[in-house]
């Protein structure tokens, strides 16, 4: 399996529900980030969250990280309809293994009114 | 502020014949520029990615090149395109290896 795993891979809500999206990865990383992307258009940098951290908050987004588990969770609380979108981790590689970002393939949110 | 501008939005190209994909970044200097591409309903795929001026890492063998003329001009290319290589196309900064800023894409299709 790739770097980066998001499950689940499709997920509908009714609108004032949360979402919860995980994400795992194989190697250490530097950081761990989440992209959100609408159909057809570029991804927005969401959130980023460095291997020393456990969690951080944003908003409406909750990311916890475990590195032990090498896993990491996105909570959005009291979805919205505009919150449908694909949301991707992204899992960065120590500086000296290229500092490059991995993506996973994403977990599609359909948030229904 | 920091933009960056892809074109062209849509391309529908025959097999075999040449491409080239040009990305832009105005409002930053000396970022770090990355192709990514992405096929339908998947995660995406790092195709190049450059530090600086003609420094370009390739990270999947392929009929493609990039190139980097300018600080701030990063461009896609080939000279034979395959039916493989249809997809979303995304042109990406950042400073500092931290959070990337994604450009609108470009959607091709090879016929």
């Amino acid at each position: 399996s790739q770097q980066g795993e998001e499950d689940p891979q499709a997920l509908s809500i009714q609108e004032g529900e949360n979402a919860t999206m995980n994400c795992s990865y194989k190697t250490s990383i530097n950081n761990l980030q989440w992209y959100r992307q609408n159909s057809g258009r570029g991804l927005v940098h969401l959130i980023l969250i460095r291997s020393n951290e456990r969690e951080k908050h944003s908003g409406r987004l909750r990311v916890t990280l475990d590195t032990s588990k090498k896993s990491s969770s996105l909570l959005i609380t009291a979805s919205r309809a505009a919150d449908t979108a694909s949301y991707f981790c992204a899992t960065q590689l120590p500086y000296n293994q290229g500092g490059k970002l991995i993506f996973g393939q994403g977990t599609e949110l359909s948030v229904k009114p | 502020s920091q933009t960056i501008h892809q074109w062209p939005a849509t391309l529908v190209q025959p097999v075999g014949s040449p491409l080239s994909l040009e990305c832009t970044v105005e409002g930053t200097s000396n970022p770090n520029l990355y192709w990514y591409r992405q096929a339908a309903g998947r995660g995406l795929q790092l195709l190049f990615y450059s530090v600086g001026i003609g420094q370009i890492s390739s990270e999947v063998p392929q009929n493609l090149s990039a190139s980097r003329p300018q600080d701030r001009q990063f461009i896609l290319s080939s000279k034979k395109l395959l039916l493989s290589d249809s997809g979303f196309y995304l042109c990406a900064w950042s400073l500092m290896s931290y959070e990337q800023y994604f450009g609108p894409g470009t959607r091709l299709t090879v016929t």
